[in-house]
């Protein structure tokens, strides 16, 4: 069955430093990935996607990810984070061919230090 | 923009109650979809919909039921309300294009007692 690990429940970094964000998945066939971040108190929304094509995806906010078949690794990354981007990240996988559902990682958690 | 709304962002009912959690989206979406969310746990999914009437357990429907008289409207049910139903309840949309990606309410933070 598909899954998607995210090994960091909590993320700490200082504000400048840069931040990549790991995600794991298992399944069958290529993906569809995505990255999405939750302020507290709010819903999810989407940062960036990935279907076909150039690995390296841009994102909103100065995010990006890099899908990596080999390592079936979604990694993202900021190259110099601001205190606002303190929240939860999660990273799906769609699984649109069997019954358009989505699975998410368990999340991680960012905390920015001034 | 896409817009779905959640009925409630806070809700405190007790223990037996009957719950309804109402979803609303405005982009004629065919997919409509019921998370919760749990510290460490990410997001399960409960039930989803593909279309007006037509439904399929997710991963978690224990406990649960749904609704959707209405291609705009999801409605998630929680019969007797039972204090392990503590959760966020998140509502998403798909369209079934080539966009995929999922378009989610602000979710709903109920707390049973």
């Amino acid at each position: 069955a598909q899954s998607v690990t995210q090994p960091d429940i909590h993320i700490t970094v200082s504000e400048g430093a840069s931040l990549e964000l790991r995600c794991n998945y298992s399944y069958g066939a290529t993906p569809y990935l995505f990255w999405y971040v939750q302020s507290p108190g709010q819903g999810l929304q989407l940062l960036l996607k990935y279907f076909s094509g150039d690995t390296l995806v841009q994102g909103i906010k100065g995010f990006e990810a890099e899908f990596k078949r080999s390592q079936s690794s979604f990694n993202l990354r900021k190259p110099s984070v601001h205190w606002s981007d303190a929240a939860e990240y999660f990273c799906a996988v769609g699984v649109y061919q069997f019954n358009n559902d989505m699975r998410f990682g368990a999340g991680t958690r960012l905390t920015v230090k001034p | 923009d896409v817009k779905v709304t959640q009925s409630s962002r806070y809700l405190v009912k007790r223990t037996g109650e009957k719950v309804f959690l109402e979803c609303v989206q405005d982009m004629d979406h065919e997919n409509m979809f019921w998370y919760r969310q749990d510290p460490g746990l990410g997001l399960r999914l409960i039930y989803f919909s593909y279309d007006v009437k037509m439904k399929e357990k997710g991963d978690i429907p224990e406990g649960y039921s749904v609704s959707r008289e209405k291609k705009e409207r999801f409605s998630l049910i929680l019969e007797s309300a039972s204090t392990n139903q503590t959760s966020m309840y998140l509502c998403a949309t798909y369209p079934g294009t080539s966009s995929y990606e999922q378009y989610f309410g602000p979710g709903t933070r109920l707390t049973v007692t």
